[in-house]
């Protein structure tokens, strides 16, 4: 079994500062992580994943993630936040392994991030 | 990107009824969807899988005669809700997956049991 654990509900903060949100999972098995971000009345968008390779994954609108293995993390950045960052934001992670549970995600609780001017 | 939808956006109903959810990947074959659901200020929890001609695969706690679903095409799959209670209202997403690729969620369907 997996979970995942955001530390932070709710993270308020100015315009083009930095943010960071936390995410830590436990598996007994190797995973695949990822990120979501939900905005108000819209279904959840993939804004990066983890899957193999550098631990370092970056999105195309600045968001940045490292897996750390050791400490089991995921936590999701971003040196300067919009107004237009304000939404949801979800740590997923789904079995690597493969089998019959491959594909299944599993979600943290959710951040919900709002810039303020 | 891939796009999925769901039909309807939001349903009241009384209590006793069947509801019946859509969801559609519009531009592509979904061979798995997958069905969540979300209560308000909760994590989505994964209710079942759901692979295009094969009965759905139920997460351990979910009622698999209460919320039957229907994978009949490689582009729809239906969510019905059947004899509904209060305590069944809540957000229902789904989400579809072509292949070893990425989940694409749909838009959500709340639903409110009177």
């Amino acid at each position: 079994a997996q979970s995942v654990t955001q530390l932070d509900s709710q993270v308020p903060v100015f315009e083009e500062a930095p943010v960071e949100l936390r995410c830590n999972y436990s598996s007994s098995v190797s995973v695949y992580l990822f990120w979501y971000v939900q905005y108000p009345n819209q279904g959840l968008q993939l804004l990066l994943k983890y899957l193999s390779g550098s631990t370092l994954v970056e999105s195309i609108n600045g968001f940045e993630a490292e897996f750390n293995k050791s400490q089991t993390s995921f936590h999701l950045r971003k040196p300067s936040v919009h107004i237009s960052d304000t939404a949801e934001y979800f740590c997923a992670v789904s079995d690597a392994a493969g089998g019959t549970s491959y594909g299944k995600l599993t979600f943290g609780q959710g951040t919900i991030l709002t810039v303020h001017p | 990107g891939a796009v999925v939808s769901q039909h309807p956006s939001w349903v009241i109903c009384k209590s006793g009824t069947s509801v019946k959810i859509e969801c559609r990947s519009l531009d592509f074959q979904a061979t798995t969807m997958f069905w969540y659901r979300q209560f308000p200020k909760q994590s989505l929890m994964l209710m079942a899988t759901s692979n295009e001609g094969s009965k759905a695969t139920y997460e351990q706690g979910v009622e698999k005669d209460k919320f039957l679903i229907n994978h009949a095409s490689l582009t729809l799959s239906t969510l019905t809700v059947t004899s509904a209670h209060p305590e069944d209202s809540s957000f229902y997403i789904c989400s579809a997956k072509q292949g070893l690729r990425s989940q694409y969620f749909g838009p959500g369907t709340r639903l409110t049991v009177l």
